[in-house]
């Protein structure tokens, strides 16, 4: 099983809004990751947590708040956003060590911001 | 530089036909990863296949198989008896260290098979 469960797959939000986003995994992965992917582009790293703790913040916005509750849950909470922020936000996890190290990723959310 | 260079920017091929996606990467780390992914128009990153830098054998997944050319630092993706349900975006990608959290993507390539 290498399902990550992204929830929601869609969202549609004002400037002025608060939302989240939330993703779930029961692999036993102790990596998790935020990735925003604009049309026709890779998939840009915004966050990582590893072992539930932050390890990696590529110098997001800080209208962009990552949460990790447990090892199994990771949560993405928006605000303020503006309409360049509309975009693919994919989750993916990982093992933490081994060589292969493989990203498994959700199916995403496509927010707008209107 | 671009750690991994996609020069296609689309292909096309024949239904049952076999394909090469080219992927070049730019490393100067002895120990790393490439891996392919599928991202069809529904969003999701599929992983597809993994090479590792100390891999002897080229990586075969049922109809993927990676054409790992350490010298040329070239991993291609080939993909044979090509299906509608190939047509895709594909990306090449790599992680430079044991255990690293970064994944270099490619720009990708948009992959159209033809019935």
């Amino acid at each position: 099983d290498t399902e990550v469960t992204q929830t929601p797959k869609h969202l549609v939000m004002g400037m002025t809004n608060k939302k989240s986003l939330k993703c779930e995994q029961h692999m036993g992965h102790r990596a998790m990751y935020w990735y925003k992917q604009k049309a026709k582009k890779p998939p840009e790293l915004m966050f990582v947590y590893s072992y539930e703790k932050l390890s990696i913040n590529e110098s997001v916005p800080s209208r962009f708040s990552p949460e990790c509750p447990n090892s199994s849950l990771l949560n993405l909470h928006l605000h303020a956003l503006q309409p360049e922020d509309s975009a693919l936000y994919l989750c993916a996890s990982s093992r933490e060590r081994g060589a292969k190290n493989i990203q498994y990723f959700g199916a995403g959310t496509r927010l707008s911001v209107l | 530089a671009q750690k991994i260079t996609q020069t296609q920017p689309g292909m096309f091929v024949q239904e049952k036909e076999a394909v090469t996606l080219d992927c070049t990467y730019d490393t100067s780390d002895p120990s790393y990863g490439l891996f392919w992914y599928k991202q069809p128009s529904s969003g999701e990153m599929i992983f597809l296949i993994y090479q590792g830098s100390y891999d002897q054998q080229n990586a075969t997944e049922g109809r993927y198989s990676l054409n790992f050319q350490k010298a040329r630092k070239s991993a291609n993706l080939v993909i044979s008896a090509s299906q509608l349900g190939d047509s895709a975006m594909y990306f090449c990608a790599m992680r430079e260290a044991p255990g690293a959290n970064n994944l270099f993507f490619g720009t990708g390539t948009r992959l159209t098979v033809i019935p």
